[in-house]
């Protein structure tokens, strides 16, 4: 069965750190993004991607960065991690402007 | 920026009751409109993708109606069981961007 998977689930590490978020997704879906989801804020787009080698910025991307190598993957790198960037992250893809399929998350601690 | 207005916030409910909730979005440039569904602890699962003025679609004890002539669509909730309880998300997309734009949500609590 196709499915939208993320690693770690779970992640703690210390500010300045460099951190990535890995997603990976069997759908052969064309769009991916990534958000972030914090309380009193629902869910706000960091990074999105409409293809290989397309890459766009989200309305809170600042301090990530992604990257589109294959249609399977989209890495969410932490450039220097900062205490504000503690939160849940979640991957998801979607077919051109069908349903998007959302990852289990991963729970993101900067110490 | 698109502002998407989802009332009430919350809301409970007695397990029996019907129950329903609003999405609200600007009338221009529409595409399409998505809900979602999320249960505490686990990701949004898709409800429905909407596209057309005067669309209804239905799965199950649930069902949606959206007016984009005017900018708002309903979900309705038929017998309302414990296990609907969850926060329900609406999001616009806007002309053929895929970027959906997020309500706050609603959630819903259903009282045994």
């Amino acid at each position: 069965d196709a499915e939208i998977t993320q690693s770690p689930r779970h992640k703690i590490t210390e500010t300045g750190r460099q951190v990535t978020l890995a997603c990976h997704q069997t759908w052969n879906h064309n769009n991916m993004f990534w958000y972030r989801q914090d309380l009193g804020h629902g869910l706000r787009l960091i990074h999105y991607s409409y293809g290989v080698q397309d890459t766009n910025k989200g309305e809170v991307s600042d301090g990530y960065s992604v990257s589109r190598s294959n249609t399977e993957d989209l890495p969410l790198t932490l450039e220097s991690a900062a205490s504000s960037q503690t939160s849940v992250y979640f991957c998801a893809s979607s077919l051109d402007q069908g349903e998007q399929y959302f990852g289990p998350g991963t729970r993101l601690t900067v110490t | 920026i698109l502002n998407v207005e989802q009332s009430p916030q919350s809301l409970h409910v007695q397990e029996g009751d019907s129950t329903n909730f609003t999405c609200s979005f600007p009338s221009s440039n529409f595409y399409a409109l998505h809900w979602y569904r999320w249960e505490t602890a686990k990701s949004p699962e898709a409800l429905f993708v909407m596209t057309l003025n005067g669309d209804e679609k239905k799965k199950g004890r649930i069902s949606a109606t959206l007016n984009t002539k005017e900018g708002y669509s309903y979900l309705y909730i038929k017998g309302s069981q414990p296990e609907d309880s969850a926060t329900y998300l609406c999001a616009p997309l806007r002309d053929s961007n895929y970027q959906l734009i997020w309500g706050a949500g609603t959630k819903l609590i259903i009282k045994p």
